[in-house]
């Protein structure tokens, strides 16, 4: 089962910071938080993870809480391209596959 | 860029026939996993192998499906007798499988699968 919980959909006009919450109050220690999306028909796309710390790459970044509950991933410029499903992932690395929940379909409004 | 790349794209095949799907994962990859995404749902877990040990199978892998990994590279699933219930997209991926390089899993464009 999945270990997050995230809202099934949100709204966000282009040009805006786009900010996806996730839930994950059972976390360990060990675990880390990562984010993938799905682009309708095409394969999961990596965007980010991270473990403690907050995390910039060039496609977003990762906010986690201080007790590491909760994460929020921003997209800080979106597009009608980042229209997709967004999906939080608490994983165990290296070494554990990556289970699913449903995500948060997000939707770029021109 | 070579990422993880899967074969047939999309395929069409009777209730009754055997299917196989076959993926290259990004070289030097040494884990290789296989999902199964029906519409309006996540990706489901499969199975897994590192390098051609196939260590891990979900209760979803019915005996009807078989993976394999022969030498370590590519892989190929087969579904035999098919049903329409395996109407699905079936998604490889892959990840390096060390700490050193990072254990981030790499998904391919899938697999369409049609039973009719």
């Amino acid at each position: 089962d999945a270990k997050t919980t995230q809202p099934p959909s949100m709204d966000c006009a282009e040009g805006r910071a786009a900010n996806l919450p996730c839930n994950h109050s059972t976390i360990s220690g060990n675990e880390y938080v990562y984010w993938y999306r799905q682009i309708h028909s095409q394969g999961p796309q990596y965007i980010i993870h991270g473990l403690k710390n907050n995390e910039t790459n060039e496609m977003a970044s990762l906010i986690i809480t201080e007790d590491r509950k909760s994460s929020t991933l921003i997209l800080p410029h979106a597009t009608l391209r980042d229209t997709a499903v967004y999906y939080c992932i608490v994983r165990e690395n290296p070494g554990e596959k990556l289970t699913f929940g449903t995500g948060t379909r997000l939707t770029i409004i021109p | 860029d070579t990422g993880v790349s899967q074969d047939p794209r999309h395929k069409i095949t009777k209730r009754g026939q055997n299917v196989t799907f076959r993926c290259d994962p990004i070289s030097e990859h040494n884990r290789l996993y296989w999902y199964r995404q029906t519409l309006g749902q996540g990706p489901e877990f499969l199975t897994y192998f590192q390098n051609e040990a196939q260590l891990e199978k979900s209760r979803l892998l019915s005996d009807r499906f078989s993976a394999e990994r022969p030498k370590g590279s590519f892989s190929t699933l087969e579904i035999q007798r098919t049903e329409q219930g395996d109407s699905a997209m079936y998604l490889c991926a892959s990840s390096p499988g060390h700490r050193i390089s990072g254990n981030t899993i790499y998904f391919g464009e899938g697999s369409w699968l049609t039973v009719v």
